[in-house]
């Protein structure tokens, strides 16, 4: 496996809640990227952290925010949850320098109603 | 246009064929390459990089053709655990954002 981990594993919310996912990174991975991926289509980056500063974002709106702490461990929030916003969200980390292989959890799959 | 674009889907093959994919990508300045494996309701997981002077993992070889932006994997004699999305995907200046195909899935039967 590849030591990321990531919770809830599924996560049912209505439409204008707010909602928090969690990503833990392989320890010492210092760099954490966030994906979408809507039914159907490949992941889609959303944004990315490295040591703690957000260092690159995808095309998606300011209500994606996110969230990387010192213990390899990161957040996604996404306030005003829309009904497009139902996917599966993928943490994936890495150590800068290191290589570009990053390692995917297992995903949280989201149910906007 | 799509930044990476892959042969429509599914590829629908018996045990032991040879199949083959494709993948184009928009982007001159990308820098590396790779392919990934979804299984159904899993994340990705990586298959293997894909350089210029091509590469081979089992029954697996993977192709770059920079000058016309084009990879390609092969997958020789497969197997009934083939059976999965392929995702080609490459990444822009080295820095983090992977760029994801739509994926083409592939189902061996036997």
């Amino acid at each position: 496996e590849t030591g990321v981990t990531q919770s809830p594993t599924h996560l049912i919310k209505t439409r204008g809640q707010q909602v928090t996912l969690r990503c833990s990174s392989q320890s010492g991975h210092n760099t954490v990227s966030w994906y979408q991926q809507a039914l159907g289509q490949g992941p889609q980056f959303i944004f990315q952290y490295y040591r703690e500063e957000e260092n690159g974002r995808g095309n998606f709106p300011p209500r994606f925010s996110g969230l990387q702490f010192p213990n390899y461990s990161s957040e996604l929030n996404v306030n005003a949850l829309e009904l497009d916003d139902s996917a599966l969200y993928l943490c994936a980390s890495r150590l800068a320098g290191e290589g570009e292989t990053q390692y995917f959890g297992p995903g949280t799959r989201l149910l906007v109603l | 246009r799509k930044e990476v674009e892959q042969d429509p889907g599914p590829f629908n093959v018996p045990e032991g064929a040879t199949v083959a994919f494709n993948c184009t990508y928009s982007n001159s300045a990308s820098q590396s390459f790779f392919w990934y494996r979804q299984d159904c309701r899993k994340e990705p997981k990586l298959l293997m990089s894909v350089y210029s002077s091509g590469n081979e993992d089992g029954r697996f070889t993977a192709q770059l053709n920079r000058a016309s932006q084009y990879i390609s994997l092969l997958i020789r004699d497969s197997k009934l655990s083939d059976s999965a999305t392929y995702l080609c995907v490459v990444n822009e200046v080295g820095w983090g954002a992977l760029i994801f195909g739509k994926g083409t899935t592939l189902s061996v039967s036997s």
